[in-house]
């Protein structure tokens, strides 16, 4: 039984165009929701983060939007570049303050 | 070293083996962190040591499998009598302390039971 859904295996996108990660969750508990990006052969890296407290964390190019009453969140990369093309994991932390639970990632390819 | 280390980065061993993975975790982190990650899924937590004592393993597989950190720094994860379903790459982590933001992970060692 997933808690932490995302829906979309893939998603490519145009150089400069806007890329949308979307991750929802079933877990009530969750209350902090960290994206990680992945490329291959190398571990999981920190991107962005935010706290149930808010629905909007900014940093750079990258954006991420909580929705508490749809359990749902997103990612926003704007503009897309190449150098982004990997695979995005969304995860959450609840309950414990340890314990990360993933979604299965979105592999976002960002075409030239 | 400045990130987490784990080696060795690839391991293929013959079902029925006993493997260890190492984990080098960044200095200063009291907190680690075992993650599995199989093919077509996201990691999953398998345990979490805060100093030298395992505070949670609640999400290792079975008796197979076994961590220790005994000077509070690098972990090694064993895992005994290996069986095909084991072949995944495992991730180790590590955080200041546990809740303290975002854990750093290692690039991981894919494990390959033949």
């Amino acid at each position: 039984d997933q808690q932490v859904k995302q829906n979309s295996p893939s998603l490519s996108v145009q150089e400069g165009r806007i890329s949308i990660l979307n991750c929802d969750y079933t877990n009530s508990m969750f209350d902090y929701f960290l994206w990680y990006k992945k490329y291959p052969a190398e571990g999981p890296t920190f991107l962005i983060s935010i706290s149930s407290i808010k629905d909007k964390n900014e940093d750079g190019r990258f954006t991420v939007f909580l929705n508490k009453s749809a359990k749902h969140l997103s990612l926003h990369i704007v503009p897309s570049q190449p150098g982004d093309s990997a695979v995005y994991f969304c995860a959450a932390l609840g309950g414990s303050n340890y314990k990360l639970t993933f979604g299965k990632g979105t592999l976002l390819t960002v075409n030239p | 070293g400045a990130g987490v280390s784990q080696t060795p980065s690839n391991k293929v061993t013959e079902k029925g083996k006993y493997v260890e993975l190492r984990c080098d975790p960044i200095s200063g982190h009291t907190a680690l962190y075992w993650y599995r990650q199989s093919l077509g899924q996201g990691p999953e937590f398998l345990i979490y040591f805060q100093g030298t004592g395992a505070a949670d393993d609640s999400g290792l597989p079975n008796d197979r499998f076994f961590a220790v950190r005994p000077e509070g720094s690098v972990s090694t994860l064993k895992i005994q009598r290996t069986e095909r379903g084991d072949s995944a790459v495992y991730l180790c982590a590590s955080s200041l302390m546990a809740g303290a933001g975002e854990a750093f992970f290692g690039q991981g060692t894919r494990l390959t039971v033949v």
